[in-house]
């Protein structure tokens, strides 16, 4: 068990429709990190936030959003869904020294199926 | 463009019979380069990271190796609970903790 819980584990929806998935951090951790896992383009890094800030932005669609709440639980906002977004989506946390090392704590996802 | 290729995508191999999974990669400055598995249904999980090249890592039956352009996980007498698909990644210069460049994976299957 990584530390890191996210919610749903499963969704199903249809196109146009919008979700949220929800990250809970490992205990202590200020960053938050949001990655999209597809059979095609592999493990692709989306967004992280730090203490509730955006800190760094990756390949993430305008119509995807995020944010990191006082708690530090972050929130990945999906809207206008089309088949492509149909996926894994991760988050991932790291401590102090943890992003310095490399070591992401990953959750066991949110799969993502738009019909 | 940076870029991290895994070879081969799948890998079969039979209890005990040894082998090595390939990371080549392409990145403006390496800031490091990672390890992960991946079981089925799961997040990826930490093994190792290399800074510079020459540098190995060990843990249990793999062994992490750094060159300039590649890197290799070395499996030695491989037994099934080490089937799982190991991914490769990369930070660059300038890029975010976190902010990792992922290979596609290799599958590595082994069969008692």
């Amino acid at each position: 068990d990584s530390g890191v819980t996210q919610t749903p584990k499963h969704l199903i929806t249809a196109t146009g429709q919008r979700v949220t998935l929800r990250c809970s951090p490992r205990s202590g951790d200020l960053s938050v990190y949001w990655y999209q896992q597809s059979l095609d383009q592999g493990l692709q890094f989306l967004i992280q936030y730090y203490n509730g800030e955006e800190r760094a932005k990756g390949n993430i669609l305008e119509r995807f959003s995020a944010q990191q709440f006082p708690d530090l639980h972050s929130e990945l906002n999906l809207s206008s869904l089309e088949l492509g977004d149909s996926a894994l989506y991760f988050c991932a946390s790291t401590g102090i020294t943890g992003g310095t090392t490399g070591e992401l704590f990953f959750g066991e996802g949110s799969r993502l199926t738009v019909l | 463009e940076d870029q991290v290729t895994q070879s081969p995508e799948a890998l079969r191999l039979q209890e005990g019979e040894s082998s090595s999974l390939n990371c080549s990669y392409t990145v403006s400055g390496l800031r490091g380069l990672f390890w992960y598995r991946q079981d089925p249904g799961k997040g990826p999980e930490f093994l190792f990271t290399l800074y510079s090249a020459g540098e190995e890592k060990e843990k249990e039956r793999l062994k992490a190796t750094l060159t300039k352009k590649e890197s290799f996980l070395h499996i030695t007498a491989p037994k099934p609970e080490d089937s799982a698909t190991y991914l490769c990644a990369v930070r660059r210069d300038g890029g975010s903790q976190g902010n990792l460049i992922f290979g596609k994976g290799t599958k590595l299957s082994v069969k008692p």
